[in-house]
């Protein structure tokens, strides 16, 4: 069966050093991966997507993410963390039409 | 191109009521979503439909809950009658069929509903 994990519930960084949430997949097809971003109440915001071109793929807002087949992993990363980015992250797996959501990871940044 | 569209924004009603939410998916798109999101937790798929088809209910609470898209275009999700534990935002998706070029999905904005 397909499913995502995102390994941790809640990240705290402080601004301006470097964020790594992280997600792991189940497929035993090659999947589409997306990231998005969720700012309280607003709606969901697409930051970057893997459609088996590159492996790292480049995102909005300085966001990125590195497919790595070999670890089953789409960890999303970014260099220097801004008070802007405290939101709801959401790690997303697409098989085919089934589009299978993570539980989330909130991101803190501490001033 | 236009995004999914979706009405209400927000809803208040009183338990035992009666709601419902519409959704206009992007032009051409064949598959349509229904998400649950209650605070605090990722989306949950309600209600996947292929055209006028649907693919997969299987965490549609079928007692009260009631989807249709008849024409394979726009949809309506129906709750009837609402407990508090449905508060929660109900997201819609569309998406064209795999294989089409600039294949992909866009989510509306959602309709906050809160039940008291």
């Amino acid at each position: 069966a397909q499913s995502v994990t995102q390994l941790d519930s809640h990240v705290s960084v402080s601004e301006g050093t470097p964020v790594l949430l992280r997600c792991n997949y189940s497929s035993s097809y090659s999947p589409s991966l997306f990231w998005y971003v969720q700012h309280p109440n607003k709606g969901l915001q697409l930051l970057l997507k893997y459609t088996s071109a590159a492996t790292l793929v480049k995102g909005i807002n300085g966001f990125e993410a590195e497919f790595k087949k070999s670890e089953t992993s789409f960890h999303l990363t970014k260099p220097s963390a801004h008070m802007s980015d405290a939101a709801e992250y959401f790690c997303v797996v697409r098989y085919y039409d089934k589009i299978i959501f993570g539980k989330g990871t909130r991101l803190h940044i501490l001033p | 191109e236009a995004g999914v569209a979706q009405s209400p924004r927000y809803k208040i009603i009183e338990k035992r009521q009666s709601v419902a939410f519409w959704c206009n998916p992007i032009s051409g798109h064949a598959t349509l979503y229904w998400y649950q999101q209650i605070l605090g937790q990722g989306p949950k798929l309600l209600i996947q439909f292929q055209n006028n088809g649907v693919v997969d209910d299987s965490q549609l609470p079928k007692d009260r809950f009631s989807a249709e898209r008849l024409k394979g275009v726009d949809s309506t999700l129906k709750i009837q009658p609402a407990k508090l534990e449905d508060s929660a935002v109900y997201l819609c998706a569309s998406s064209s069929t795999p294989g089409q070029t600039n294949y992909g999905y866009t989510f509306g904005s959602g309709t906050r509903l809160t039940v008291v």
